[in-house]
């Protein structure tokens, strides 16, 4: 069985401030990770994959799997980062991904000015 | 493209009524979700149809609910009959398949749904 767990469901800092979103994993085969992100009266999208190793507007995340985590990361947040923020797993096998995703239950960040 | 359409976007129904859930996934896309979000249980995966065929409905929650896809272009979600505890906001996606390669799914606007 797949399962993502973001411990905080709300997270609060101010302009400028680093912020950590926090995501845990369990998996027992070869797991592909993403985090998705839904603004306000947005539809949710793909903010960045593990295996792209990119960093999208600044945010960053890690793929560990020593500690079965993939937190995401940004040294300074701003305003328009507010947002809901799911963590999410796809198994896979082969490179063949099982297109399933499982998400997290999501942590809401606010960035106060 | 339009990406991910769902209709309605609102629905505001009576306990014990039918309810239909409609999607139109982006064209070439063979994977299709749904997905149930409420503040306590965050984003479930309710079913998804690989080139529309159901693959896993293990997160319909109960016989109250279906789901299918008579075409590439087209699903629905029903729940008959509705009931308070179904009240949420329903999300249809899709993606693309690829061996060695990992496409992002597509989410539609989706539909909040709000029995009484």
């Amino acid at each position: 069985a797949q399962r993502v767990t973001q411990p905080e469901k709300l997270l609060s800092v101010f302009k400028g401030a680093p912020v950590e979103l926090k995501c845990n994993y369990s998996y027992s085969g070869s797991p592909e990770l993403f985090w998705y992100v839904q603004y306000s009266r947005q539809r949710l999208q793909l903010l960045l994959r593990h295996i792209s190793r990119e960093s999208i507007k600044g945010f960053t995340a890690d793929l560990n799997k020593g500690e079965t985590s993939f937190h995401l990361k940004k040294p300074f947040a701003q305003e328009e980062d507010s947002a809901m923020y799911y963590c999410a797993l796809s198994g896979s096998a082969g490179g063949t991904s099982y297109g399933k995703l499982t998400f997290g239950q999501g942590t809401i960040l606010t960035v106060h000015p | 493209d339009a990406g991910v359409i769902q209709s309605p976007r609102h629905e505001v129904t009576e306990m014990g009524q039918e309810v239909t859930l409609r999607c139109k996934p982006i064209s070439g896309h063979d994977y299709l979700f749904w997905y149930r979000q409420t503040m306590m249980r965050g984003l479930e995966l309710l079913i998804y149809f690989n080139n529309n065929v159901p693959i896993d409905d293990s997160g319909m929650p109960e016989d109250r609910f279906s789901a299918k896809m008579p075409n590439a272009s087209f699903s629905t979600l029903k729940i008959q009959p509705s009931e308070p505890r179904d009240s949420a906001v329903y999300f249809c996606a899709s993606s693309l398949s690829g061996i060695g390669l990992i496409y992002e799914q597509y989410f539609g606007p989706g539909t909040r749904l709000t029995v009484t």
